[in-house]
C-alpha cells in the first residue's frame, strides 16, 4: 500500500538536543511538507520540498532544518534552537503540481522535550 | 494574521441531523479549498475539495459550499454519524498563483460531536 511513514510515533528530548524526525513516501509524490500542530493552533507550516535538493522555508522555519537528497524521504530536525519544541508533528507529500493540490499526511510523530 | 478561520471550536450535533461547519478566508488569492478529519493522534485525512469556479460540490453525505463574494465556505455532512466525530479542518491555496505546491494554509480547526 503507498503512504506516508513517519517514525519514531514518539520522540522524547532532553533540553539541548538535536532530534531527527523521519518521514518516508512510496506515493511517487515530487512535493513534501512537514507542519507543527499545537493544542488550539491548526497546522503551521515548517518547510516544504517541491523537488529533490530544494527546500523553503515555510511560517515557521526558526530552529527547524530539513534536507531532501532522495525524492521519497524529507527528514525533520529540531534543534536546540527551536524554543518550543514540543508539539505533534506531520509531515505530507503531494504531486506538486500547479492546481488542485492535495497533501497526504502521515500518521505523526509527538515529540516532548524533557 | 489568520488567513483561514474557523470561528466555532467545537460543535455538538445529534445522530442523523445535519452538521454544518463554516470557514471564512480573507486571502483573495486563494481559490482552491479543501477539508480534511482529524481523530486525535493520527495525520489529516483528506476529505472534499472544491475550486473557485464551482459554488458547490458533493461527495456521499459531504457537500461543501463556496460563496465568493463572501470569502465563506461551508461543508454539510447530512445524516451526521457517530464515527464523523473528529476535528475538521478547512485548508485552502493558491491555484493559479504558484501556490498550491507550496503548502496549505489551514485554519484551527472545529472539534465536531456526534450526540446520540
Amino acid at each position: 500500500d503507498g503512504g506516508i511513514t513517519q517514525s519514531p510515533k514518539y520522540l522524547f528530548r532532553k533540553e539541548g538536543q538535536n532530534v531527527t524526525l523521519s518521514c518516508e513516501q512510496n506515493l511517487n509524490h515530487d512535493a513534501m511538507y512537514w507542519y507543527r500542530q499545537d493544542p488550539g493552533q491548526g497546522l503551521r507550516l515548517i518547510y516544504y520540498s517541491q523537488i529533490v535538493n530544494d527546500f523553503q522555508k515555510g511560517d515557521i522555519a526558526e530552529g527547524y532544518s530539513v534536507s531532501r537528497e532522495k525524492k521519497e524521504s524529507f527528514p525533520l530536525t529540531v534543534t536546540s534552537a527551536q524554543k518550543n519544541p514540543t508539539a505533534f508533528y506531520l509531515c505530507a507529500s503531494s504531486l506538486g503540481r500547479s492546481g488542485a493540490n492535495v497533501l497526504t499526511f502521515g500518521a505523526g510523530s509527538r515529540l516532548t522535550v524533557l | 494574521d489568520q488567513q483561514v478561520k474557523q470561528n466555532s471550536p467545537s460543535l455538538s450535533v445529534q445522530e442523523g441531523r445535519i452538521s454544518i461547519l463554516n470557514c471564512d478566508y480573507t486571502n483573495s488569492m486563494f481559490d482552491y479549498f479543501l477539508w480534511y478529519k482529524k481523530y486525535p493522534a493520527e495525520g489529516p485525512t483528506f476529505l472534499i475539495s472544491i475550486s473557485s469556479i464551482k459554488d458547490k460540490n458533493e461527495d456521499g453525505r459531504f457537500t461543501v459550499f463556496l460563496n465568493k463574494s463572501a470569502k465563506h465556505l461551508s461543508l454539510h455532512i447530512v445524516p451526521s454519524q457517530p464515527g464523523d466525530s473528529a476535528v475538521y479542518f478547512c485548508a485552502a491555496s493558491g491555484m493559479y498563483s504558484g501556490g498550491g505546491a507550496d503548502g496549505l494554509t489551514f485554519g484551527k480547526g472545529t472539534h465536531l460531536i456526534i450526540q446520540p
